[in-house]
């Protein structure tokens, strides 16, 4: 299994302002996945990413998949309260026998 | 997205008994089922994976004999937490991947598990 790293591991920040976080590994990933979770509840899938150089966005987030396909990252642009939560970025490896996370970046959004 | 449902959501037992979690797939079938253990404010931590009709793949230091899976359809997995600890409380959250994606899972909510 490779390891995830993400970083920051937490973020305060106030409403309005824009962040970054990134998602790294030693190795290419196939494809990688980006959650949101909630306290008490499940991680809820935000984006996949296959493609070296891929950029998708969801509102105002915006995911980045590196060229070399070994990291990710995820900008959110004017944050709100909402966006609080865990944000994990996972793969499946194996073909799709293991599923594995980032130690997750711990947003918080204050109004 | 698709819809996985984790039943129950929350759920008190006693020191010594046993306790079962299921995981459904509403709307597709899952060929591949995970199952996580999430500390408070830590990351999901994968215990085991299972395949429909076959014996589930468990990580390294999770006692099989302990939390027994059982994946007998292509829509339901089963965790059961045997003799159950107050050190087995925790958050257990499973995960679905449709049988057509081998780069996506759909998760269920989550079981709040207290041991008293």
């Amino acid at each position: 299994t490779q390891l995830l790293e993400q970083s920051p591991q937490f973020l305060s920040i106030q409403e309005g302002e824009n962040l970054t976080v990134y998602c790294n590994s030693s190795s290419v990933f196939s494809s990688l996945q980006w959650y949101r979770q909630e306290p008490g509840e499940g991680p809820v899938l935000l984006v996949t990413v296959v493609t070296g150089g891929e950029v998708k966005k969801l509102k105002r987030l915006t995911f980045q998949f590196g060229d070399a396909r070994k990291d990710s990252s995820l900008h959110i642009t004017a944050a709100q309260p909402g966006d609080t939560g865990l944000y994990l970025c996972g793969r499946i490896e194996n073909y799709g026998q293991n599923f594995v996370f980032g130690p997750g970046t711990r947003l918080s959004v204050l109004p | 997205g698709a819809v996985v449902s984790q039943h129950p959501s929350r759920v008190i037992c006693k020191s010594g008994t046993s306790v079962k979690i299921e995981c459904r797939s509403l709307d597709f079938q899952a060929t591949t089922m995970f199952w996580y253990r999430q500390f408070p404010k830590k990351s999901l931590m994968l215990m085991a994976t299972s395949n429909e009709g076959s014996k589930a793949t468990y990580e390294q230091g999770v006692e099989k004999d302990k939390f027994l899976i059982n994946h007998a359809s292509l829509t339901l997995s089963t965790l059961t937490v045997t003799s159950a600890h107050p050190e087995d409380s925790s958050f257990y959250i499973c995960s679905a991947r449709p049988w057509t994606a081998n780069t996506e899972a759909f998760f269920g909510q989550g079981t709040r598990l207290t041991v008293v």
